[in-house]
């Protein structure tokens, strides 16, 4: 079964960096995934796509300080010189045939 | 710019229908597959079903299966759902998103909110 496992929350203080992890579930490793942001009240933004060899794809606009890797069956996404507007939940995302699946989301908040 | 309009939500009964649309804007239509995603009150994102750009395949999540159709009109740019036998576990703020490749979504609406209550 395809799943996705996110922390339910992460914290950083304002200008540090942060590592988020989305684990895929067993014989799923080599997937890759998608990042997204979201902010309540808003819809969902695309951050980047990150393949298993940690190469990535960050969507339009998204600042060099958001970045993508891999290891084994962990995708991460990190921030660094966090800024207000990174508090957000961010949401891990992937697919299979006929299936779409997201993590359960971390919220960052930021101290 | 892309822009994804969402609409027709609203406070229904449950075993009620209702359908949504999404205007689509600042790209062709008719070359990418959409999506619906819904986020329940507290609860975290959820896939609900895509069809692909010339509409010859729809999926669809477990969970709205036989319930929920997903359509589009490519010569209005619009996407829509028909939501029938509608539950209390429907309610939600429903997004469109367009695929790319395999992202629920690379542009996203601001979501158009059901309410599914007696």
């Amino acid at each position: 079964q395809l799943v996705l496992t996110q922390s339910p929350s992460a914290s950083a203080s304002l200008g540090a960096s942060v590592k988020l992890t989305c684990t895929l579930s067993s014989g799923h490793s080599n997937y890759a995934i998608v990042w997204h942001q979201h902010h309540p009240e808003k819809g969902p933004r695309y951050l980047m796509k990150v393949n298993s060899d940690g190469s990535h794809n960050k969507g339009d606009g998204i600042p060099d300080r958001f970045s993508g890797s891999s290891s084994g069956a962990e995708r991460y996404l990190s921030i660094s010189s966090l800024q207000s507007e990174d508090e957000a939940d961010y949401y891990c995302q992937t697919w299979g045939t006929g299936l779409w699946v997201f993590g359960g989301g971390t919220k960052l908040t930021l101290l | 710019q892309v822009q994804l309009v969402e609409s027709g939500g609203g406070v229904v009964q449950p075993g009620t229908s209702l359908r949504l649309s999404c205007a689509a804007s600042g790209f062709t239509f008719s070359r990418h597959g959409m999506h619906w995603v819904r986020q329940a009150p507290g609860k975290g994102l959820e896939w609900v079903a895509i069809i692909w750009y010339d509409g010859s395949n729809e999926y669809y999540a477990e969970s709205v299966k036989g319930r929920f159709t997903i359509s589009r009109d490519n010569s209005k740019t619009t996407l829509y759902l028909q939501m029938n036998s509608l539950r209390a576990e429907d309610t939600a703020v429903y997004y469109c998103a367009r695929a790319n490749e395999g992202a629920a979504g690379d542009y996203w609406g601001q979501g158009t909110p059901v309410t599914v209550s007696s």
